[in-house]
């Protein structure tokens, strides 16, 4: 059975730095990996989507790496903001696989 | 652009009570979900349809029904509800099968007394 884990729990940092956010999963043998994001009592919102064949994907402050031997990705968030603020997801997808498996996420407050 | 919409948001029920929840995207995807959210467990797959006439138990199908509607449409019941249903819900699509992104709802609050 595929287990995600998401590492740390909770971060807190100050406004500017570069930060890096951590998911692991046991089975490597996954079709795709999507990183969401989730503000507080909201729904979760994609962010990227990096399929099996690639390594990362990049949208703006935003750089998601896929490591599927050693089972893990990184999102990694360069001159964090405030609005940065919320809790980060991932899912990773088995090849033929309706159902997604999710990582109980990364709670994220970026202070000023 | 609508994506998933929820419908309620926000519901207080008796035990006992019975309630659907509505789900309807317009992305004209195949495969659509239900999920419930409860702090210190994450999110947990309830029930999901592959594809319009099929549905399938997730992870924590007791208590609850599922219908798929038309491709459009997959409702989440609830005919005894109980305290331990006190969760947020929510409801996704995606293409179906394979690599494709997957869409959320808002949630709906759903609190049984």
């Amino acid at each position: 059975k595929q287990e995600v884990t998401q590492i740390p729990a909770a971060l807190s940092v100050p406004e500017g730095e570069n930060l890096v956010l951590n998911c692991s999963f046991t089975d490597s043998a996954i079709y795709n990996l999507q990183w969401f994001r989730q503000d507080p009592g909201k729904g979760l919102t994609s962010l990227l989507l990096i399929q099996s064949s690639q390594r990362e994907q990049t949208s703006g402050r935003l750089n998601a790496s896929l490591d599927k031997s050693s089972g893990r990705s990184t999102l990694y968030i360069a001159a964090s903001q405030p609005g940065d603020s919320a809790t980060y997801l991932c899912a990773v997808k088995k090849g033929g696989s309706y159902i997604p498996t999710f990582g109980r996420g990364t709670s994220l407050i970026v202070h000023p | 652009n609508a994506g998933v919409t929820q419908t309620p948001k926000f519901q207080v029920l008796k035990t006992g009570q019975s309630m659907t929840l509505q789900c309807a995207q317009d992305m004209n995807h195949n495969s659509m979900y239900w999920y419930r959210q409860d702090p210190g467990m994450g999110l947990r797959l309830i029930y999901y349809s592959a594809s319009e006439g099929t549905t399938d138990k997730g992870e924590v199908p007791n208590g609850y029904n599922v219908s798929r509607l038309n491709k459009r449409e997959f409702s989440l019941r609830l005919e005894s509800a109980a305290p331990s249903q006190t969760s947020v819900y929510f409801c996704a699509s995606s293409e179906g099968r394979g690599g494709n992104t997957i869409y959320f709802g808002e949630g709906s609050w759903l609190t049984v007394v």
